[in-house]
């Protein structure tokens, strides 16, 4: 495809439950960006990469969340323990470069946590 | 630190009416980029516009039209003779590159439109 994909589009999980999020971003994007965004509000950034590196990581919430793009094109994001406050659209967006400013988003995954 | 304001929270227009979208932000950086997205029901992101600071030319896609002032750190959203399709949540949306930023974006909190036939 052409866009950037994620799945699963809907995961509900039961409290304390691990979860991982799949991103497959547009084909020879260097950039890959994650995004929470919780019912009623603007999505909030939660980690970026640059190829495999991860060079920000200063939005995730809390250490049970973690992400990797170990080869430069797939990334996961992982929630340890899930709590009901992670209920929210998990927004995958990647961009050509290192400094292009048009980020192009997936359609999220929504979780649910119960 | 950098932070975006859309104060309002819910518009509601009748179809053909114009209706403007606020946007405040705030950076200390000198080089910046805006951006509008509008969120249709379906939940994807859909770009709009992007703006570089140093633009500050208005600009105009059909019905749509931005209007960026750095003097008042706004960059509004204007759309003309309003359609049912209009309707969506609309964010407005900052990204600064230098050091420490990565270009992520920061976004305000969303307007809903909703436009009645």
């Amino acid at each position: 495809g052409a866009g950037v994909s994620q799945s699963p589009r809907y995961k509900v999980a039961k409290r304390g439950q691990d979860v991982a999020l799949r991103c497959d971003p547009i084909s020879g994007h260097v950039s890959l960006f994650w995004y929470q965004q919780a019912l009623g509000q603007g999505p909030e950034f939660l980690t970026y990469f640059q190829n495999e590196a991860q060079l920000d990581k200063s939005g995730l919430p809390s250490d049970r969340f973690f992400a990797e793009r170990p080869e430069g094109s797939v990334s996961t994001l992982k929630i340890q323990r899930t709590q009901q406050e992670d209920s929210a659209v998990y927004l995958c967006a990647s961009s050509l470069g290192a400094q292009s400013t048009e980020q192009y988003f997936g359609p999220g995954t929504r979780l649910t946590v119960t | 630190a950098q932070k975006v304001t859309q104060a309002q929270t819910e518009i509601s227009v009748v179809e053909k009416e114009d209706v403007t979208l606020d946007c405040v932000y705030e950076t200390r950086d000198t080089t910046y980029y805006l951006f509008w997205y509008k969120q249709p029901p379906s939940g994807e992101l859909v770009f709009l516009i992007r703006r570089n600071s140093f633009d500050e030319q208005n600009e105009i896609s059909g019905r749509y039209s931005w209007n960026f002032q750095k003097s008042t750190s706004s960059f509004n959203f204007t759309i003309t003779a309003s359609q049912v399709v209009d309707s969506a949540v609309y964010f407005c949306a900052l990204s600064v590159f230098s050091t420490g930023n990565t270009g992520k974006l920061i976004f305000g909190q969303g307007t809903t439109l909703q436009v009645k036939p």
